[in-house]
Protein backbone atom coordinates (compact mmCIF):
# COMPACT_ATOMS: atom_id res chain seq x y z
CA UNK A 1 0.00 0.00 0.00
CA UNK A 2 1.08 3.76 -0.74
CA UNK A 3 1.90 5.48 2.54
CA UNK A 4 4.44 7.56 4.42
CA UNK A 5 6.57 6.48 6.43
CA UNK A 6 8.76 8.03 9.25
CA UNK A 7 11.33 6.54 11.12
CA UNK A 8 12.31 6.32 13.89
CA UNK A 9 8.74 6.20 15.97
CA UNK A 10 10.54 7.06 19.38
CA UNK A 11 13.85 9.35 19.53
CA UNK A 12 15.78 9.97 22.80
CA UNK A 13 18.37 13.04 22.07
CA UNK A 14 20.03 14.91 24.36
CA UNK A 15 19.73 18.73 25.09
CA UNK A 16 22.21 20.16 22.23
CA UNK A 17 22.70 17.15 20.46
CA UNK A 18 21.61 17.40 16.88
CA UNK A 19 19.18 14.86 15.70
CA UNK A 20 17.72 13.94 12.49
CA UNK A 21 14.16 12.59 11.68
CA UNK A 22 13.25 10.88 8.23
CA UNK A 23 10.17 10.86 6.23
CA UNK A 24 9.69 8.19 3.15
CA UNK A 25 6.36 8.64 0.92
CA UNK A 26 5.58 6.09 -2.14
CA UNK A 27 2.72 7.95 -3.21
CA UNK A 28 4.99 10.23 -5.45
CA UNK A 29 3.04 13.66 -3.88
CA UNK A 30 4.82 16.73 -4.94
CA UNK A 31 4.27 18.28 -1.32
CA UNK A 32 5.72 17.58 1.72
CA UNK A 33 5.21 18.61 5.05
CA UNK A 34 6.71 18.31 8.98
CA UNK A 35 4.34 19.30 11.89
CA UNK A 36 4.99 19.74 15.37
CA UNK A 37 2.57 18.86 17.35
CA UNK A 38 2.58 18.56 21.39
CA UNK A 39 0.50 16.80 23.68
CA UNK A 40 -3.06 17.79 22.99
CA UNK A 41 -2.23 20.67 20.57
CA UNK A 42 -3.08 20.55 17.10
CA UNK A 43 -0.58 20.29 14.52
CA UNK A 44 1.69 23.39 13.89
CA UNK A 45 3.56 23.48 9.93
CA UNK A 46 6.96 23.76 10.29
CA UNK A 47 7.85 24.24 6.99
CA UNK A 48 7.05 22.47 3.70
CA UNK A 49 8.60 21.90 0.18
CA UNK A 50 6.74 21.67 -3.14
CA UNK A 51 9.08 19.87 -4.92
CA UNK A 52 12.51 21.19 -4.62
CA UNK A 53 10.52 25.02 -3.24
CA UNK A 54 10.99 24.95 0.31
CA UNK A 55 8.75 26.98 2.25
CA UNK A 56 9.45 28.13 5.97
CA UNK A 57 6.75 29.48 8.31
CA UNK A 58 7.47 32.73 9.63
CA UNK A 59 7.30 31.37 13.53
CA UNK A 60 9.88 28.41 12.80
CA UNK A 61 12.68 28.84 15.33
CA UNK A 62 16.06 28.55 13.13
CA UNK A 63 17.16 25.38 15.00
CA UNK A 64 14.75 23.66 12.65
CA UNK A 65 15.94 22.74 9.74
CA UNK A 66 15.10 20.57 6.54
CA UNK A 67 16.26 18.37 3.15
CA UNK A 68 14.31 16.72 0.47
CA UNK A 69 16.98 14.69 -2.08
CA UNK A 70 14.84 13.62 -3.94
CA UNK A 71 10.56 13.14 -4.35
CA UNK A 72 10.55 10.12 -1.86
CA UNK A 73 12.59 11.68 1.12
CA UNK A 74 12.29 14.55 3.56
CA UNK A 75 14.39 15.05 7.19
CA UNK A 76 14.05 17.19 9.86
CA UNK A 77 17.10 18.02 11.39
CA UNK A 78 17.03 19.81 14.81
CA UNK A 79 20.61 21.16 15.03
CA UNK A 80 20.36 21.59 19.14
CA UNK A 81 17.32 20.69 21.06
CA UNK A 82 15.99 21.88 23.98
CA UNK A 83 13.34 21.05 26.51
CA UNK A 84 10.54 23.02 24.76
CA UNK A 85 11.36 20.32 21.02
CA UNK A 86 10.04 17.68 22.99
CA UNK A 87 7.21 16.77 21.22
CA UNK A 88 5.47 14.42 18.83
CA UNK A 89 6.75 15.24 14.63
CA UNK A 90 4.55 14.48 11.82
CA UNK A 91 5.52 14.22 8.17
CA UNK A 92 2.63 14.64 5.73
CA UNK A 93 2.28 14.80 2.11
CA UNK A 94 -0.26 15.66 -0.62
CA UNK A 95 -0.41 16.27 -4.67
CA UNK A 96 -0.19 19.63 -4.28
CA UNK A 97 -3.68 20.55 -6.02
CA UNK A 98 -6.99 21.67 -4.54
CA UNK A 99 -9.19 19.95 -2.53
CA UNK A 100 -7.15 16.87 -2.21
CA UNK A 101 -6.27 15.78 1.91
CA UNK A 102 -3.28 15.20 3.27
CA UNK A 103 -1.19 12.07 3.90
CA UNK A 104 0.24 11.32 7.70
CA UNK A 105 3.05 9.36 9.07
CA UNK A 106 2.75 7.79 12.01
CA UNK A 107 4.86 10.45 13.35
CA UNK A 108 8.00 10.33 15.63
CA UNK A 109 8.37 11.22 19.73
CA UNK A 110 11.33 13.00 20.29
CA UNK A 111 11.98 13.01 23.81
CA UNK A 112 14.65 15.40 25.10
CA UNK A 113 17.19 14.40 28.38
CA UNK B 1 -3.91 33.42 15.07
CA UNK B 2 -6.16 31.85 12.33
CA UNK B 3 -6.83 28.76 13.69
CA UNK B 4 -10.17 27.41 14.22
CA UNK B 5 -11.89 26.35 17.43
CA UNK B 6 -13.55 23.13 18.13
CA UNK B 7 -15.97 23.08 20.51
CA UNK B 8 -16.05 20.64 23.25
CA UNK B 9 -12.56 20.03 23.82
CA UNK B 10 -13.49 16.96 25.30
CA UNK B 11 -16.45 14.49 24.94
CA UNK B 12 -17.30 11.20 26.70
CA UNK B 13 -20.07 8.94 25.72
CA UNK B 14 -21.18 5.27 25.82
CA UNK B 15 -21.34 2.85 22.48
CA UNK B 16 -23.94 3.35 20.65
CA UNK B 17 -24.92 6.99 20.97
CA UNK B 18 -24.00 9.67 18.53
CA UNK B 19 -21.15 11.90 19.35
CA UNK B 20 -21.45 15.91 17.84
CA UNK B 21 -18.56 18.14 17.07
CA UNK B 22 -18.45 21.47 15.85
CA UNK B 23 -15.93 23.75 14.24
CA UNK B 24 -15.53 27.30 13.59
CA UNK B 25 -13.47 28.55 11.58
CA UNK B 26 -12.02 32.79 10.44
CA UNK B 27 -11.24 32.95 7.05
CA UNK B 28 -13.53 32.52 3.54
CA UNK B 29 -12.78 29.01 2.77
CA UNK B 30 -13.16 26.85 -0.44
CA UNK B 31 -13.39 23.54 1.75
CA UNK B 32 -13.20 22.22 4.98
CA UNK B 33 -11.76 18.57 5.69
CA UNK B 34 -11.93 16.70 9.05
CA UNK B 35 -9.01 14.30 10.46
CA UNK B 36 -8.94 11.62 13.22
CA UNK B 37 -6.20 10.84 15.61
CA UNK B 38 -5.87 8.00 17.23
CA UNK B 39 -3.39 7.96 20.23
CA UNK B 40 0.11 7.95 19.47
CA UNK B 41 -0.35 8.16 15.81
CA UNK B 42 -1.08 10.30 12.97
CA UNK B 43 -3.76 11.79 11.75
CA UNK B 44 -6.47 10.05 8.97
CA UNK B 45 -8.50 12.03 6.43
CA UNK B 46 -12.13 11.72 6.94
CA UNK B 47 -13.81 13.50 5.16
CA UNK B 48 -13.62 16.56 2.33
CA UNK B 49 -16.86 18.96 2.20
CA UNK B 50 -16.36 21.68 -0.31
CA UNK B 51 -17.93 25.49 -0.08
CA UNK B 52 -21.02 24.83 -1.98
CA UNK B 53 -22.03 21.48 -0.55
CA UNK B 54 -23.89 21.76 3.01
CA UNK B 55 -23.78 18.06 4.13
CA UNK B 56 -21.97 15.43 3.35
CA UNK B 57 -22.08 11.49 4.64
CA UNK B 58 -19.75 8.42 4.66
CA UNK B 59 -20.71 5.55 6.41
CA UNK B 60 -21.25 6.72 9.62
CA UNK B 61 -19.87 10.21 9.72
CA UNK B 62 -22.52 13.17 8.51
CA UNK B 63 -20.57 16.82 8.31
CA UNK B 64 -22.30 19.72 7.65
CA UNK B 65 -21.10 23.06 6.34
CA UNK B 66 -22.40 26.54 6.54
CA UNK B 67 -20.46 28.93 5.50
CA UNK B 68 -22.44 32.13 6.10
CA UNK B 69 -21.59 31.46 9.90
CA UNK B 70 -17.90 30.16 9.41
CA UNK B 71 -19.08 27.01 11.07
CA UNK B 72 -19.39 23.05 10.17
CA UNK B 73 -19.75 20.37 12.31
CA UNK B 74 -19.07 16.53 12.59
CA UNK B 75 -22.02 13.91 13.21
CA UNK B 76 -20.85 10.17 14.27
CA UNK B 77 -23.82 8.16 15.03
CA UNK B 78 -23.89 5.05 16.96
CA UNK B 79 -20.60 5.16 18.33
CA UNK B 80 -17.79 2.54 19.29
CA UNK B 81 -15.54 2.49 21.01
CA UNK B 82 -12.60 2.14 18.20
CA UNK B 83 -14.00 5.84 17.28
CA UNK B 84 -12.35 7.15 20.73
CA UNK B 85 -9.82 9.41 19.70
CA UNK B 86 -8.84 12.83 18.90
CA UNK B 87 -11.03 14.76 16.15
CA UNK B 88 -9.59 17.68 14.18
CA UNK B 89 -11.11 20.16 11.78
CA UNK B 90 -8.65 21.98 8.77
CA UNK B 91 -8.99 24.71 6.54
CA UNK B 92 -6.87 25.06 3.70
CA UNK B 93 -4.50 28.52 3.91
CA UNK B 94 -3.84 28.34 0.48
CA UNK B 95 -3.62 25.32 -1.99
CA UNK B 96 -1.06 23.40 -0.41
CA UNK B 97 -1.36 24.23 3.42
CA UNK B 98 -4.00 23.48 5.67
CA UNK B 99 -4.93 25.38 9.33
CA UNK B 100 -5.73 22.63 11.90
CA UNK B 101 -8.46 23.60 14.80
CA UNK B 102 -7.75 22.63 18.44
CA UNK B 103 -9.68 19.56 18.23
CA UNK B 104 -11.83 17.60 20.04
CA UNK B 105 -11.39 14.76 22.36
CA UNK B 106 -13.64 12.15 22.20
CA UNK B 107 -13.88 8.77 24.24
CA UNK B 108 -16.40 6.23 23.93
CA UNK B 109 -17.04 3.72 26.92
CA UNK B 110 -17.93 -0.24 25.97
Amino acid sequence: DAMVIQNPRYQVTQFGKPVTLSCSQTLNHNVMYWYQQKSSQAPKLLFHYYDKDFNNEADTPDNFQSRRPNTSFCFLDIRSPGLGDAAMYLCATSPGQPYQPQHFGDGTRLSIL
Amino acid sequence: SQQGEEDPQALSIQEGENATMNCSYKTSINNLQWYRQNSGRGLVHLILIRSNEREKHSGRLRVTLDTSKKSSSLLITASRAADTASYFCATPRNTDKLIFGTGTRLQVFP
